[in-house]
């Protein structure tokens, strides 16, 4: 089973409105990170949240941990249509630095 | 700009070939990773390799095979390829103590036909 699944599972909004994207695990983890992946290519590194966090920033992007919920959410501000790509959100459950990824939201921001 | 490469970025080839996928990094990371996705789907870690001369499977169960002769390099091969291996295979690398934060190269897409 799905150690991370994201929610929802696609996302179309405008340019400029601001897009929340939400991940569930299942076992205590080390820290949670998010990625973006454009169509056909590798994954990008967005930012890493540590367990004993519970809010991060790093420009436009929000993230947020809830440990006793055992969920994270990503917020993207004033969207923009580069930010068109699928986000994943990946733990480590084991401590090894072996990742578990969700099946992601696919966001589409329309002009 | 991630340091890491894959080549080729597409390949289509017949059933009962041998390939090998290539994986280079130049960031000098210990750790390295090849994931099968495909389309619109979740990644599946196949191979994993902590150090020269160590490879692991992960946790989806592949046919193919990986080496580890090289920090840098981190080949995928397979004897004898199948429709059913058709994917994308992404390869990544990781540096100890930086909490598991990845670098993924473009990735390779395979047909076999």
């Amino acid at each position: 089973s799905q150690q991370g699944e994201e929610d929802p599972q696609a996302l179309s909004i405008q340019e400029g409105e601001n897009a929340t994207m939400n991940c569930s695990y299942k076992t205590s983890i080390n820290n949670l990170q998010w990625y973006r992946q454009n169509s056909g290519r590798g994954l990008v590194h967005l930012i890493l949240i540590r367990s004993n966090e519970r809010e991060k920033h790093s420009g436009r992007l929000r993230v947020t941990l809830d440990t006793s919920k055992k969920s994270s959410s990503l917020l993207i501000t004033a969207s923009r249509a580069a930010d068109t790509a699928s986000y994943f959100c990946a733990t480590d459950p084991g401590g090894a630095q072996k990742l578990v990824f969700g099946q992601g939201t696919r966001l589409t921001i329309n002009p | 700009e991630a340091d890491i490469y894959q080549t080729p970025r597409y390949l289509v080839i017949g059933t009962g070939k041998k390939i090998t996928l290539e994986c280079s990094q130049t960031m000098g990371h210990d750790k390295m990773y090849w994931y099968q996705q495909d389309p619109g789907m979740e990644l599946h870690l196949i191979h994993y390799s902590y150090g020269v001369n160590s490879t692991e499977k992960g946790d989806l169960s592949s046919e193919s095979t990986v080496s580890r002769i090289r920090t840098e390099h981190f080949p995928l091969t397979l004897e004898s390829a199948r429709p059913s291996h058709t994917s994308q295979y992404l390869c990544a690398s990781s540096e100890s103590g930086t909490g598991g934060k990845q670098y993924f190269g473009p990735g390779t897409r395979l047909t076999v036909t």
